[in-house]
């Protein structure tokens, strides 16, 4: 059974933070995902990652990609109020239809 | 932007009873899949489907369950005879390839699903 373990499972920063939150495995993942998700709604992509090493920005937002492809960052500069959320990273295994693995997430809350 | 649709957006039904979820995926996707979501807890996978049969299916996803694609444009989960451990948010998401960044999922608002 694969897992992907996130931290911190709660984060509350003020405005204007730095924030990093992180996604471990010891799986191997062809690639790995990050979502938003919002009270009762569902996830809302951010981004998909499927090189190992690989970075991508989106806008304030940072992501990265383990060169073993076993885990994942998450780095937000100068954090505002609508950052505030959950932040999901799940992971596919190999090819085919293969169902995404899940972590828990980290509720972020970032306060004015 | 495309997106996935999903209908209804809450069901409330009683135990035992026959509930059907349905999904539109986005147009020019070819995998399609169901999740749930307990109330407080991590997205869980339950089926995947390509070329109109099950590809890939989780524990969770017993006899009680079935999907189908009914015509060129619906996805529908069936739960048989509810119980009331099936109340969940239910998430459909769909992929246009298997491999590489097509393989990302993008989800639906999900069905509020809640047995009494």
């Amino acid at each position: 059974t694969q897992l992907l373990e996130q931290s911190p499972q709660f984060l509350s920063i003020q405005e204007g933070e730095n924030l990093t939150v992180y996604c471990n495995s010891s799986s191997v993942f062809s690639s790995l995902q990050w979502y938003r998700q919002e009270p009762g709604e569902g996830p809302v992509l951010l981004v998909t990652v499927v090189t190992g090493g690989e970075v991508k920005k989106l806008k304030r937002l940072t992501f990265q990609f383990g060169d073993a492809r076993k885990d994942s960052s998450l780095h937000i500069t100068a954090a505002q109020p609508g950052d505030t959320g959950l932040y999901l990273c799940a992971g596919l295994s190999g090819g085919g239809a293969d169902g995404l693995t899940f972590g828990k997430g980290t509720h972020l809350i970032i306060q004015p | 932007e495309p997106e996935v649709t999903q209908t209804p957006s809450h069901q409330v039904t009683q135990m035992g009873q026959e509930v059907i979820l349905r999904c539109v995926p986005i147009s020019n996707h070819l995998y399609f899949y169901w999740y749930r979501q307990i109330l407080g807890q991590k997205v869980e996978f339950l089926v995947s489907f390509y070329n109109n049969e099950i590809s890939e299916k989780s524990e969770i996803f017993d006899d009680q369950f079935s999907v189908e694609r009914p015509d060129g444009s619906n996805f529908t989960l069936k739960i048989r005879s509810t119980k009331l451990e099936d109340s969940a948010m239910y998430f459909c998401a769909s992929s246009e390839l298997a491999g590489g960044i097509g393989e990302t999922q993008y989800f639906g608002p999900g069905t509020r699903l809640l047995v009494l």
